[in-house]
Formats: structure tokens, sequence, C-alpha cells
């Protein structure tokens, strides 16, 4: 299974509704999760089972999707916002992540 | 909380040794795989391959190398070897937790090491 995500980039600002995309290469049903990495860290489990949120991750993250097109949505970007986000498919070996989308300050 | 540890500079043609010690949880426990990671410079992440507490263990094809990835109960840590290793393995490698069923996911990540393979 491979993982598309677009767009790799985008800039945006404080305040803006952000939305990235993922999609599949065959239908994963729901599983997909959603990571955030910031520079020198490690990542961090956002969004599991399409649309979970993990424990502690602000209510501004959401995602939504099923089959093969999946998205993370931001609803107001904060300033710890600006990051890196990967998908993931959770529903066959081998774990493939999808290859990134760096949000960025506009 | 996990952590990885093991010489940041590799040879060619050597092996690469990681080992991730877990602390405030066991490895031993049943809800659990435990999971290694890389991220080469610049690019995305690679699943290298998971094992579960008895030992059983499941690859991911990114990995050119041979690999071996085993347990310790005993020392609550995991490990990780690659064999033959080329430049190409040159990343920052994470350990992981990844629970068990579905839907799965890797909850907890160690902050990662950086193995660079160079003469």
């Amino acid at each position: 299974i491979q993982m598309t995500q677009s767009p790799s980039s985008l800039s945006a600002s404080v305040g803006d509704r952000v939305t990235i995309t993922c999609r599949a290469s065959q239908s994963i049903n729901n599983f997909l999760n959603w990571y955030q990495q910031k520079p020198g860290e490690a990542p961090k489990l956002l969004i599991y089972a399409t649309s979970r949120l993990q424990s502690g991750v602000p209510s501004r993250f959401s995602g939504s999707g099923s089959g093969t097109d999946f998205s993370l949505t931001i609803s107001s970007l904060q300033p710890e916002d600006f990051a890196t986000y990967f998908c993931q498919q959770s529903y066959i070996t081998p774990w493939v992540f999808g290859q990134g989308t760096k949000v960025e300050v506009e | 909380q996990l952590q990885e540890s093991g010489p940041g500079l590799v040879k060619p043609s050597e092996t690469l040794s990681l080992t991730c010690s877990v602390s405030g949880g066991s490895i031993s426990s049943s809800d659990y795989f435990w999971g290694w990671i890389r991220q080469p410079p610049g690019k995305g992440l690679e699943w290298i391959g998971d094992i579960y507490r008895d030992g059983s263990t499941y690859y991911g094809p990114s990995v050119k190398s041979p690999v071996t990835i085993s347990v310790d109960t005993s020392k609550n840590q995991f490990s990780l070897r690659l064999s033959s290793v080329t430049p190409a393995d040159t990343a920052v490698y994470y350990c992981a937790r990844r629970l068990l069923g579905a839907p799965t996911r890797f909850d907890y990540w160690g902050r990662g090491t950086l193995v660079t393979v160079s003469s």
C-alpha cells in the first residue's frame, strides 16, 4: 500500500483553517493515523482510526475520511502547530507512512 | 518512556546496533508490540519492524540491509541490528510502542538517535 499526502508543504497564518489530505493506493477502511513532528523531536500521535483524537490532543485537530481518501484539519492554526504532519496506514503490514506535509508560517 | 542508545557512527559494511530501553511500563505487557522506525535526513518515516514479548517479529521491506530485532524482557529492552550497512542506512532511528489489535498505532516514541554510516 502506498500513501500519498498533499500538499507537500503549505504556508498559513495563525488562525487559519488548514486541511491536509492523504490518499491510499487501495482501501484501508478507516485504519489511518496522523502524527505531528516538530524539528528535532519524535513524531507525536494526533489521531488514530481516521477520527479518534489521541488523549491530550487539542480539539482543533480533527480527521475524516474512509476507504482511500482521508484528511486532517486544524480548525484554527496556533503557533505551536507549525510542524510536519505524516499519515500512516494501520490496515496491514508493512506499516507505511506518507511523505509528510510541512506547515510553514506564511 | 523509551530511550534509544548506541553508536552514532558506523563504518560501511559493519553492523549497526541500537537498544531501546523502556521505562514506566513492562515490555512483557500483552498489549503492545515494540518497533523501530527510521527517518533518513530530510525524508519521511520508514517502518523497519516490530517485535512482541514472545520474540515474534514482523519486518518491513524498506531496509535493504539484513535486519534483526530482538527483545530482552529481563532488562526491559529491545534491540535492532542492521548488518552490512551502507550510507543509505544513515538516518535518525526511533523506537516506538505499538498497540496490539485494531486500531493499531504508534502511541509512544523515543526521542530518536542519529546514526551516520561513513568511513
